[in-house]
């Protein structure tokens, strides 16, 4: 099946700083999407990205489906953005998830 | 629209006890996904249906599962008897269609003791 690969798995950041997520896939894709799972466990969806760029507030997704990897960008990050992130896809099956970046920011 | 319903959100049971998670997909959606979250396994796809039929059960550990979906506003993932090891937070997500982002609920977090 398909595979889907985060880093980094960890990230601490100090709060306003910058940060880029990386999820690579192996192989073709029909849906990926951007999850953020808060410190009370719910999996809100941040993007739905199979190819192209969108922005959001301070996040900003880019999938360039062609090489198989999306990035996720985090601008002038804030506490409440700590939290897992996770990148899911669907080919022939329906959303496999990655292992997902741990993110800590730090006030 | 409320989004993806869920209940109960926390449940505590005793080992060799009947256990029933139930979900309320979004209105309109054709297709509705079961998963479970552990720390070991992470996120991983139990079973999903397609306009109430299931499609893939590949997914589910054991006999003891079993899920319905009886109509399109309903689902119930029930798990018996129940083992220490079935601990872990199950979620429920609905998708217009095949392609379309999908929408998950706040899951379920199952604790067996």
């Amino acid at each position: 099946g398909i595979q889907v690969e985060q880093s980094p798995p960890d990230l601490i950041l100090q709060e306003g700083a910058n940060s880029t997520l990386r999820c690579n896939f192996s192989d073709s894709v029909n849906n990926l999407q951007w999850f953020h799972q808060n410190p009370w466990g719910q999996l809100i969806n941040l993007f739905y990205i199979p190819s192209g760029t969108k922005q959001n507030g301070r996040l900003s997704a880019t999938t360039v489906a062609t090489e198989r990897y999306s990035l996720l960008y985090i601008s002038s990050s804030q506490t409440t953005d700590s939290g897992v992130y996770f990148c899911a896809v669907e080919g022939n099956t329906p959303l496999v998830f990655g292992k997902g970046t741990r993110l800590s920011v730090i006030a | 629209d409320a989004g993806v319903i869920q209940s109960p959100r926390h449940e505590v049971t005793e080992m060799g006890q009947e256990v029933t998670l139930r979900c309320k997909p979004i209105s309109g959606h054709d297709y509705l996904f079961w998963y479970r979250q552990t720390m070991m396994r992470g996120l991983e796809l139990l079973i999903y249906f397609n306009n109430n039929v299931p499609i893939d059960d590949s997914g589910m550990p054991e006999d003891r599962f079993s899920a319905k979906m009886p109509n399109a506003s309903f689902s119930t993932l029930k798990i018996q008897p129940s083992e220490p090891r079935d601990s872990a937070v199950y979620f429920c997500a609905s998708s217009l269609s095949a392609g379309y982002g999908y929408t998950f609920g706040s899951g379920t977090r199952l604790t067996v003791v």
